[in-house]
């Protein structure tokens, strides 16, 4: 979706490099998360923020850290990255009672 | 208690043919249901939801069907394109306000010429 979008869309990095992927949308909704995709393991929430002063863990968020700059700016980061780490990482919105979720493009992170 | 278990992992279905995904929750307090399409290079997108009052919804070649007494939902593309190869995802979710959904494993369906 292009209202939200993701930077970079790949990269390669090295076993305890910090690293940064960043989220922006242009939606206009409060609700925002990040996710890991990994074969067979289907999507794993990582963090979700429903606004600026709001932060919570999902289910994953060992090794993992959030900011929530403003409304539309979500980023993840990797303090020292790992190996098993890599992995395709996806921000999403959310908006609407069902919380109807609306991903950006991923971003593939290799860690050597 | 939280999974969502989808089955199965892989799919392959000539043109035309029917396609069906099958997922199992065990938390009866969820009472959302979408499925998701993913296309290679692309993030997920809203397919099809139900909500657990009704047992079957239908978007063109798409179906969804609930058992609520099985805790049983799936996905059923009648009449399969190629255009329809994709990974498929479903997921649950409660309106209560946690706003999160736990999403199955994926299934990755081909769809032959």
């Amino acid at each position: 979706d292009a209202d939200v979008t993701q930077t970079p869309r790949n990269r390669i990095t090295k076993t305890g490099k910090r690293i940064m992927l960043e989220c922006s949308q242009t939606k206009g909704h409060d609700r925002m998360y990040w996710y890991r995709q990994d074969p067979g393991l289907g999507l794993r929430l990582i963090y979700y923020s429903f606004d600026v002063k709001d932060i919570n863990k999902g289910e994953i968020s060992d090794g993992y850290s959030v900011s929530r700059q403003a409304q539309a700016k979500f980023s993840l980061s990797l303090e020292s990255a790992i190996p098993n780490q890599t992995a395709l990482y996806f921000c999403a919105t959310g908006q609407g009672t069902y919380n109807e979720q609306f991903f950006g493009p991923g971003t593939r992170l290799t860690v050597l | 208690q939280q999974q969502v278990k989808q089955s199965p992992q892989s799919l392959i279905v000539q043109k035309g043919g029917i396609s069906i995904i099958n997922c199992a929750y065990e938390n009866t307090a969820f009472d959302y249901f979408p499925w998701y399409q993913q296309f290679p290079g692309k993030g997920p997108a809203l397919l099809i939801a139900i909500r657990p009052d009704v047992s079957e919804k239908k978007e063109g070649r798409f179906t969804i069907s609930f058992n609520k007494s099985a805790k049983q939902f799936s996905l059923h593309i009648m009449d399969s394109q190629p255009g329809d190869s994709a990974t498929y995802f479903c997921a649950a979710s409660t309106a209560s306000g946690t706003y999160k959904y736990i999403f199955g494993t994926g299934t990755r369906l081909k769809v032959l010429a």
